[in-house]
């Protein structure tokens, strides 16, 4: 059964990094079905996708928070992370990490998701 | 940037009944739309991709349509499990989500 868990600080400083990392069990995040997303949703609002990474490494972003945005993949340790710099309190949300599948064309496996608060 | 509009923001419906829930894009997406479940506390789950075609495991009384901007979400005949937040998204371009209609017992 294929999991996967974000990890990382739950409280950052504004202006800081935001470093995130969603390690992936039950299966290999090197198979080709998949790509792998970051997530976020702030408190009481609804659902922004981050951007995306392939096991090739190659990666896509939403335009916003485009800049600010790096995603990266480690396939000999099954994870993927994120990383956003200059953070502000409307950073502050559940960090999800999710499976897209090429071939069901949806979100179809995530994790339960990291709580980020920006605040000094 | 495709913006989803979801309506109506609330719904209230007894068990049993029927929900019908619409999302709408703000240009042409074709039939690349999912929907998504989310109860408190939980990550979404993924209901309906293609406008149409149930994911993995979703029972028959979910079931979608729509083409081209106007989609709809229809739960047959509500189960107590079912009363939560539904969101559209589309994958025509990049991904964008609707603010989502929280489904809630009457």
């Amino acid at each position: 059964q294929l999991q996967l868990q974000e990890s990382g600080p739950g409280l950052v400083k504004p202006s800081e990094t935001l470093s995130l990392t969603c390690t992936v069990s039950g299966g290999s995040i090197s198979n080709s079905t998949y790509y792998w997303a970051w997530i976020r949703q702030p408190p009481g609002k609804g659902l922004e996708w981050i951007g995306s990474v392939y096991y090739s490494g190659t990666t896509y972003y939403n335009p916003s928070p485009r800049s600010r945005v790096t995603i990266s993949i480690d396939t000999s340790k099954n994870q993927f992370s994120l990383k956003l710099t200059s953070v502000t309190a409307a950073d502050t949300a559940v960090y999800y990490c999710a499976r897209r599948n090429i071939v069901v064309f949806g979100f179809d496996m995530w994790g339960q998701g990291t709580m980020v608060s920006v605040s000094s | 940037e495709i913006v989803m509009t979801q309506s109506p923001a609330t719904l209230s419906v007894s068990p049993g009944e029927r929900a019908t829930l619409s999302c709408r894009a703000s240009q042409t997406i074709s039939s690349k739309l999912a929907w998504y479940q989310q109860k408190p506390g939980q990550a979404p789950r993924l209901l309906i991709y293609g406008a149409s075609t149930r994911a993995t495991g979703i029972p028959v009384r979910f079931s979608g349509s729509g083409s081209g901007t106007e989609f709809t979400l229809t739960i047959s005949s509500l189960q107590s499990e079912d009363f939560a937040v539904y969101y559209c998204q589309q994958y025509n371009n990049w991904y964008t989500f609707g603010q989502g209609t929280k489904l809630e017992i009457k």
